[in-house]
């Protein structure tokens, strides 16, 4: 069973709008949200992250949004540029556990 | 630094063949982990180890052994490759659990199995 869903495999948008990237969550012992970046032939990067104890995170042009009760967060990302064109994967986990759980992932691309 | 490196970045192996793919990291962290990528299915834990001598198993590690002598070495072992094995490694470190914590991936190894 997944436990962290994000259900758009894919998402275009154009340079300078908003991107809306949505991950759900299952396990409601999850407490510890992050967001990872990766480009092709590369391994991925810490983008950002959020504690459950929070409902917004924000860091330059990327802020995280957690929505507890729906079990929901999303990355916005505004301005949009097409260096930002990579898949975003969400993350999370739960207290006391030493595992990141992944979602499959969203290949955002960012249109000039 | 040269953070975290694996090795090789390619390898073309047949089935029941085995292999050993590399991690090292100098960045002193304690805890390393081993993902695969798989198409539509995301990042997967294999294996991981929470210092030098400790490991311990992820979500899919039948068919991988891992050993942790030192902090900086951290190698992924196949016993005898399989298809299904067709897949993008990934080495990260962090130097916590990475629950909480910013992971350090490397740039992948990319194994196919014939």
């Amino acid at each position: 069973d997944q436990q962290v869903k994000q259900n758009s495999p894919s998402l275009s948008v154009q340079e300078g709008r908003i991107s809306i990237l949505n991950c759900d969550y299952t396990n409601s012992m999850f407490d510890y949200f992050l967001w990872y970046k990766k480009y092709p032939a590369e391994g991925p990067t810490f983008l950002i992250s959020i504690s459950s104890i929070k409902d917004k995170n924000e860091d330059g042009r990327f802020t995280v949004f957690l929505n507890k009760s729906a079990k929901h967060l999303s990355l916005h990302i505004v301005p949009s540029q097409p260096g930002d064109s990579a898949v975003y994967f969400c993350a999370a986990s739960a207290i006391g556990s030493e595992k990141l759980v992944f979602g499959k992932g969203t290949k955002l691309t960012v249109n000039p | 630094n040269a953070g975290v490196t694996q090795t090789p970045k390619f390898q073309v192996l047949k089935t029941g063949q085995s292999m050993t793919l590399q991690c090292a990291q100098d960045m002193n962290h304690e805890y390393m982990s081993w993902y695969r990528q798989d198409p539509g299915m995301g990042l997967r834990l294999i294996h991981y180890s929470v210092g030098a001598g400790i490991t311990d198993q992820g979500e899919v590690p039948n068919g991988y052994n891992v050993s942790r002598s030192t902090t900086e070495d951290f190698p992924l072992r196949l016993l005898s490759a399989a298809p299904s094995q067709t897949s993008v490694y990934f080495c990260a470190t962090s130097e916590e659990f990475p629950t909480a914590n910013e992971q350090f991936f490397g740039p992948g190894t990319r194994l196919t199995v014939l």
